[in-house]
């Protein structure tokens, strides 16, 4: 079975910085990605990790080990904007078809407090 | 550009009705996803196309009928919705290759009375 495990919640002050872990076991691996969605919208593609190692993209990174099955995403320098749900989606292998399909963590609740 | 547009909005819509969702981008993305999700809930993934061909059906009840026309349109047919229907509908796109990206439009928030 495919199993991708987030936290459900954390809280933070503008400012700090968080790190919003993520471990899974999937039926092959051809990609971990992080989404984030504010309640109501679209998830919004954040990052994109298919290598072993660290992403940096402005305020957001978002490191992998395969390995160890398990990717982080550091937020730094919060914003309240950045309150939102974060999810961490892993690209497993589907029988018959090139693409695969993603698999998604329950979520990540991100809360900033000013 | 990596907009994925959705229409309608809203819909509310009763359990005899049948309507359509509509999915549309120009991006030149080969493959084409419908989501479900539910407050508080990840994405559900329901069918996958891949150049216009149905790839993927996550064993969606037939109430559910995808369509895609053509590369960049993708359409959700709906008939004797039931309440617990009721839902966030999503489209993404992607590229067949690479990292497959997959670029998620704003929803249809669908009520079913």
């Amino acid at each position: 079975g495919q199993n991708i495990d987030q936290p459900t919640e954390m809280t933070a002050t503008e400012g700090a910085i968080v790190q919003i872990n993520c471990t899974y076991q999937t039926s092959g691996f051809n990609g971990l990605f992080w989404y984030q969605q504010h309640a109501g919208e679209a998830p919004t593609f954040l990052s994109y990790n298919v290598l072993d190692g660290l992403e940096e993209k402005g305020r957001f990174s978002s490191f992998l080990s395969r390995s160890k099955g398990y990717s982080y995403l550091l937020l730094k320098e919060l914003q309240m904007k950045d309150s939102a749900s974060y999810l961490c989606a892993v690209r497993g292998e589907v029988r018959g078809s090139t693409l695969g399909r993603l698999y998604f963590g329950r979520g990540t609740q991100l809360t900033v407090w000013p | 550009d990596t907009e994925v547009t959705q229409t309608p909005k809203h819909l509310v819509m009763g359990m005899t009705n049948k309507k359509s969702l509509k999915c549309e981008q120009h991006m030149g993305h080969r493959a084409m996803y419908w989501y479900k999700q539910k407050a508080k809930k990840p994405p559900e993934l329901m069918f996958v196309y891949s150049y216009e061909k149905l790839s993927i059906n996550e064993s969606v009840p037939s109430r559910f009928s995808p369509e895609c026309p053509n590369s960049s349109l993708l359409n959700l047919h709906l008939h004797a919705l039931q309440p617990e229907d009721s839902a966030l509908y999503l489209c993404a796109s992607s590229q067949e290759q690479g990292g497959n990206i997959q670029y998620f439009g704003a929803g249809t928030r669908l009520s079913v009375l």
